[in-house]
Parts: structure tokens; sequence; C-alpha cells
């Protein structure tokens, strides 16, 4: 596709259950983020791949959060026994660049999760 | 720890007017800093970016501004229209990376 595609755009949750989130980010963009956006709220970084490694990972709340982009495409956002502090929309993120950040990135629409 | 924070939270003027938002920063280095649109609903969208080394930035009807040294930038939106109405955020990036957001200033431009 032409842009940043998440799945699924809302996902509601009971407390306790696992969720996954997929983003599959622009062909050829090396960069890949992921963002968590309370409501009303800017975005806050969650973690960063740079193809397929993970190098960095300091916004991840709690080890309840995991991620991973095994081939350095499509990424993978696992949240485990979910809680309510969690319900946010999940913003992934791809650049093609890989060195100084030039700017370009460009955000998917976001995954709405709500915990009840 | 970088700490970004917009004013206004919120504002609302009447089409054609020319507007001001504002963005202070904790942490003077920073190697650039983002100005993003956020529509309900939808990813954020780049509107400007400007180096640590630069001072202003325009694209058509917007320009960026920062200092540095003051932990300031301002975003001017000349002539505004009720397209122009969504969420102003800007973003610094301190080398790691990882952009620290501002929570945003929601503009409502009236027809």
């Amino acid at each position: 596709g032409a842009g940043v595609s998440q799945s699924p755009r809302y996902k509601v949750a009971k407390r306790g259950q696992d969720v996954a989130l997929r983003c599959d980010p622009i062909s050829g963009h090396v960069s890949l983020f992921w963002y968590q956006q309370a409501l009303g709220q800017g975005p806050e970084f969650l973690t960063y791949f740079q193809n397929e490694a993970q190098l960095d990972k300091s916004g991840l709340p709690s080890d309840r959060f995991f991620a991973e982009r095994p081939e350095g495409s499509v990424s993978t956002l696992k949240i485990q026994r979910t809680q309510q502090e969690d319900s946010a929309v999940y913003l992934c993120a791809s650049s093609p660049s890989a060195g100084a950040y030039t700017g370009e990135l460009f955000f998917g629409e976001g995954s709405r999760l709500t915990v009840l | 720890k970088q700490e970004v924070t917009q004013i206004p939270a919120a504002l609302s003027v009447p089409e054609g007017e020319n507007l001001v938002l504002n963005c202070s920063f904790t942490d003077s280095a920073i190697y650039n800093l983002q100005w993003f649109r956020q529509d309900p609903g939808k990813g954020l969208t780049s509107l400007l970016l400007i180096q640590s080394s630069q001072r202003e930035q325009t694209s058509g009807r917007l320009n960026a501004s920062l200092d540095k040294s003051s932990g300031r930038s301002t975003l001017y939106i000349a002539a505004s229209q009720p397209g122009d109405s969504a969420t102003y955020l800007c973003a610094v990036d301190t080398g790691r990376r990882a952009l620290t957001f501002g929570s945003g200033t929601r503009l409502q431009v009236q027809p």
C-alpha cells in the first residue's frame, strides 16, 4: 500500500486479555517506531526498530509490552494481561532513513485499544 | 528528562486571522524540532522540520521559528482557514531518534 497500515483500527479487550497490534510500514522503509497516545496527550515513544533489530525499547512501560519485527518489515506490538491504563491509541511510524533523522516520518492512523 | 509544553491547549479563531502556536522545551540540546498536524482519528502529518542550526522554516502559509538557547519554537499560521482546524503537535529529537512530543494545541477555525 501507499501508506503505513495498522490493524485492527479498534480493539476492545477485557482486563487480563492479551492483544496483538499489527503495523505494515511503507515498503522499503528501514526504520519503524511505535508510540502510545493517551486521550488528549501527545504520543509517547515506545520502541524503535532498524530493519529487524530492536535498537531502543526504553519506552515500553512494563514487561507486559513486547514488540517484534522478525523479517524487517511487518511489526507486531503485543500487550499481555492488559490493564485499564493500557487504553490508548497505538501509533506506528516508518521512515526510509536509518541514520540521522531527516524528518521523513510517516504515521499510520493508529490502533485504538480500550480495556474494560 | 526532556519535557515539551505547548500553549495554548486550545484555540478558537474566526477565519482569516493570523495566529501563533507556542512550544517550549526544557533541554536545549536538541538535533531538530518538528511540527505535526493531527486530524481526529488520524495519524500525524509532518508540517515543518527545523534543524538545530536553523532559525526558521516556511511552507506556504506556515512559518516555524526556533530559538534553541531559550528553548522555544513558534508556529505561525497566516490567514487561517476552516481546513486548518486540527491538533498541532511539536516534537523534539535529542538524537535518540525517539521524538518527545508536547500535548498539542487544538485549533478550531470558525467559518
